[in-house]
This record gives C-alpha cells, structure tokens and sequence, in this order.
C-alpha cells in the first residue's frame, strides 16, 4: 500500500544546531517533491521543492535533498533558532503532477 | 500580495445541517484544493479541481460535494453534516502544472459540527 512517513512527530534541538527531518514514502514515485512549514492556526507556507533528476536545494538556512533509490527526502535547518519552531510538511506530487499527497508532519521546536 | 481566502475562520454547526465553506484567490490560478487536517492524520485531499465547472475526488471524497463556477472560487459543500466532520479545512491554489508549483494556502476554518 502507499505510505508516506516523516520521521517523528515532534523533534527537539538546542538553538544553533542543524535539524534534520526526514520524508520516506512507498509506493509512490513523485516527479517533485516540496517542503511546507506550518504554525498552530494557519495555513501551511511553501519552503523548497526538489525535483527527482536533483540531488540538493538550498535556500538560505534550509536544504533539501531527494533520493529516490531509498525513496526519501531530508530536510535540514542549519543554524536553527527558537523561530524556526512549527509543525514542517513534505508533500509528493502524484498523477502526473494533478496533485499531491502529504505527510503527517514534523513539530520542530528549537530551544533558546 | 497574492491571497486566498476563506469565508470563515470558525464555523460551529449542528448535526444534519448543510454546511458551505467558501474559498477565493486572486492569483488567476487553474488549480484548486480542499483538504482537511486531523491531528495525526496530516492533510487528506478531499476534492480538487483543474478548470471551471470541473471537479475531481481526491482521497476522501465521501459525504462532500464541491462547486467551481467561476475560476477564483471553489466551494465545499457539506451536504448534512456529521460530527465525524469536525475538523480544520483547508483551501489551496496552485498555477496549471501543480506538481511543479508551490500550493498557495488559505488561512483555514476551524469547523466543529455539534
């Protein structure tokens, strides 16, 4: 069946440090993969897409990479800070680019 | 600034009513998404839609109905609400090709059917 699982639903780091959320699918074979970040009562924000013929994205303090052999996506924020804190979404393009399927989610929370 | 908007931020209904919640971008955008969000459960695509007049199912299409009669609106209809309906729903908008464009969120209504 398809899945699509990232890696823990809350994870905590210390301020400064590099946090790194990780998107495994099955079954599915995105042509694009992205990334969203979400505060409590919003709606989810856009960060990074990755497409499968790329290896790495980057964006300032976030990078993205895309391995479609293992079927999994990594998420990292470098030099994270108490801002940083949300909930962070991977989504998978899917039929053709019609639409898209998410995952849970990831509750980062960086501490001062 | 490019929005989309929703019609309600909170909604409190009874069991059996039938429920409208309304979604608009200003972005010319052929693409449009409802999802609904459950803790744990992340967000599940309830319908979509690639043009006017046009409408697919997404995964949990069942006790929705959806409208798009203009191209910056799309409407999701709850035909007679249940509880099991209580949720955040959520609306998006992206460009033609969405795999390749980032999904526009609205802000998100918090319905809770009594």
């Amino acid at each position: 069946s398809q899945k699509i699982e990232q890696n823990s639903e809350a994870l905590n780091i210390q301020e400064g440090k590099t946090a790194t959320l990780t998107c495994n699918y099955t079954n599915y074979s995105p042509a694009y993969l992205q990334w969203y970040r979400q505060d409590p009562g919003r709606g989810p924000v856009f960060l990074l897409l990755i497409r499968e013929n790329e290896k790495e994205k980057r964006k300032e303090r976030l990078k993205v990479t895309f391995d479609t052999t293992l079927k999994q996506s990594l998420f990292h924020i470098t030099a994270s800070q108490p801002a940083d804190s949300a909930t962070y979404l991977c989504a998978l393009e899917r039929n053709y680019g019609q639409n898209f399927v998410f995952g849970p989610g990831t509750r980062l929370s960086v501490l001062p | 600034d490019v929005k989309v908007t929703q019609s309600s931020r909170y909604l409190v209904k009874r069991t059996g009513e039938k429920v409208f919640l309304e979604c608009v971008q200003d972005m010319d955008h052929e693409n449009m998404f409802w999802y609904r969000q459950d803790p744990g459960l992340g967000l599940r695509l309830i319908y979509f839609s690639y043009d006017v007049k046009m409408k697919e199912k997404g995964d949990i299409p069942e006790g929705y109905s959806v409208s798009r009669e203009k191209k910056e609106r799309f409407s999701l209809i709850l035909e007679s609400a249940s509880t099991n309906q209580t949720s955040m729903y959520l609306c998006a908008s992206t460009p033609a090709l969405a795999g390749d464009n980032e999904q526009f969120f609205g802000p998100g209504t918090r319905l809770t059917v009594l």
